[in-house]
């Protein structure tokens, strides 16, 4: 079974509208970490947020916030008021330590694209 | 500007050869990430150092290593390369051990003939 999954092949979103990335993933451990990554088409990449399994609270940066369920093993990236900028490839990650390493798995990414 | 360099910007080697990436990361900050992107295998973590110590590592290759050194930029050295091993590699820094909070560089793009 794939680790993290991204299923959704591409999005589009309005202007000033609200969009959910979706990410499910897959884990025995109790203790990991999520994270969504944003890679504009200019190729850097850029760490949006991160949310810890342990966590009560759904992480929140900004217009970004993670929609944590844990039970469903979703964690879904909800970004509010969509701007022109937030066009890219966004990629959800897990991290799961074992032993002394610490295993990161990424999906393939999800595609945003920001119309006017 | 994330305020982390690497350089240099992009290298072009052949089959067999060694390379060195560098990264410098933001002031102050004593975590450093490496990570590859490439078209087969997507985005990788390869390993991470805090403050001079190896502190995780990922899917880093045996013909991978990487050092943490005392002003605290890191290098990554890629020997025996193969025509695989193009693609991006990420540095990311964070000021401590944890993972709630990382600043990328802009990349060293290796291509491999």
């Amino acid at each position: 079974a794939q680790k993290i999954t991204q299923t959704q092949p591409g999005m589009f979103v309005q202007e000033k509208e609200a969009v959910t990335l979706d990410c499910t993933y897959d884990t025995s451990d109790q203790s990991y970490g999520l994270f969504w990554y944003k890679q504009p088409s200019s190729g850097e990449m850029i760490f949006l947020i991160y949310q810890g399994s342990y966590d009560e609270q759904n992480a929140t940066e900004g217009r970004y916030s993670l929609n944590f369920q844990k039970a469903r093993k979703s964690a879904n990236l909800v970004i509010s008021a969509s701007q022109l900028g937030d066009s890219a490839m966004y990629f959800c990650a897990m991290r799961e330590d074992t032993g002394a390493n610490s295993k990161l798995t990424f999906g393939k990414g999800i595609t945003l694209s920001v119309r006017p | 500007d994330s305020g982390v360099t690497q350089t240099p910007k992009h290298l072009i080697t052949a089959t067999g050869q060694r390379v060195t990436l560098r990264c410098s990361p933001r002031s102050g900050d004593l975590s450093v990430y490496w990570y590859q992107q490439s078209l087969d295998q997507g985005l990788q973590f390869l390993i991470q150092y805090y403050n001079g110590e190896e502190r995780a590592k990922g899917n880093i290759l045996e013909r991978f290593s990487a050092q943490q050194f005392p002003d605290l930029h890191s290098e990554l050295n890629l020997s025996s390369l193969e025509l695989g091993d193009s693609a991006l590699y990420f540095c990311a820094s964070s000021p401590h051990r944890g993972w709630n909070e990382q600043f990328f560089g802009p990349g060293t793009r290796l291509t491999v003939l």
